[in-house]
């Protein structure tokens, strides 16, 4: 089964630049998350999403961001305008609600490494 | 709010060699425990989970960890490590069930050495 899919693996980019980053989460799965690692704050929670609606977005740092999850396999995260503080790695990850009461294994892909000049 | 803190950045130490890595999250009513394995240019992976039950949990490539709810401690131990263990851990706490709202600590680099 392939894992949860994260395009492009690496973005650079000028400050100002739109900046849109995909995921496809594990077919089946119903949350998504999106994550931010920085060596200064770790790794931050932006949004997550279930059956493709946005749960809780306190985690996005500003109005320069946002996610969108238009069906259950894409996702998109969009940084407009781009700033050099905004450099990270990103990740996405998916899980499954399995009837029981979670919380459930998330599984992450293997992120986006963003750099804004 | 739930916070999870990890003491240790960094822990180097030698291949074969037992190897402890602390974890300590703030107290509340109900908790529920992860860790997480980041390999080199990887995402994240669950290395084990406690949610109830015994509170000593094994995981995957022999790691295990000991819910310890009066010192809210969740240590990870290993008794031999090997090279490929050298990767950096995470532990995360999720302060209810049906939600998947994880809180993640800041991680420990552990360094395996031949």
């Amino acid at each position: 089964d392939a894992g949860v899919i994260q395009s492009p693996r690496h973005e650079v980019t000028e400050m100002g630049q739109e900046v849109t980053l995909r995921c496809k989460p594990i077919s089946g799965h119903d949350y998504l998350f999106w994550y931010r690692q920085t060596m200064m704050r770790g790794l931050e929670l932006l949004i997550y999403f279930n059956n493709n609606v946005p749960i809780d977005d306190s985690g996005m740092p500003e109005d320069r961001f946002s996610a969108k999850m238009p069906n259950a396999s894409f996702s998109t995260l969009k940084i407009q305008p781009s700033e050099p503080r905004d450099s990270a790695v990103y990740f996405c990850a998916s899980s499954l609600f399995d009837g029981i009461g979670g919380p459930y294994e998330q599984f992450f892909g293997p992120g986006t490494r963003l750099t804004v000049l | 709010a739930q916070s999870v803190t990890q003491l240790d950045s960094q822990v180097p130490v030698f291949e074969e060699a037992p190897v402890e890595l602390r974890c300590n999250y703030s107290s509340s009513v109900s908790v529920y425990l992860f860790w997480y394995v980041q390999y080199p240019n990887q995402g994240l992976q669950l290395l084990l989970k406690y949610l109830s039950g015994s509170t000593l949990v094994k995981g995957i490539n022999g790691f295990e960890a000991e819910f310890n709810k009066s010192q809210t401690s969740f240590h990870l131990r290993k008794p031999s490590v090997h090279i490929s263990d050298t990767a950096e851990y995470f532990c995360a706490v999720s302060d209810q069930l049906g939600t998947d709202k994880l809180i993640f600590g800041t991680g420990t680099r552990l360094q395996v050495f031949p």
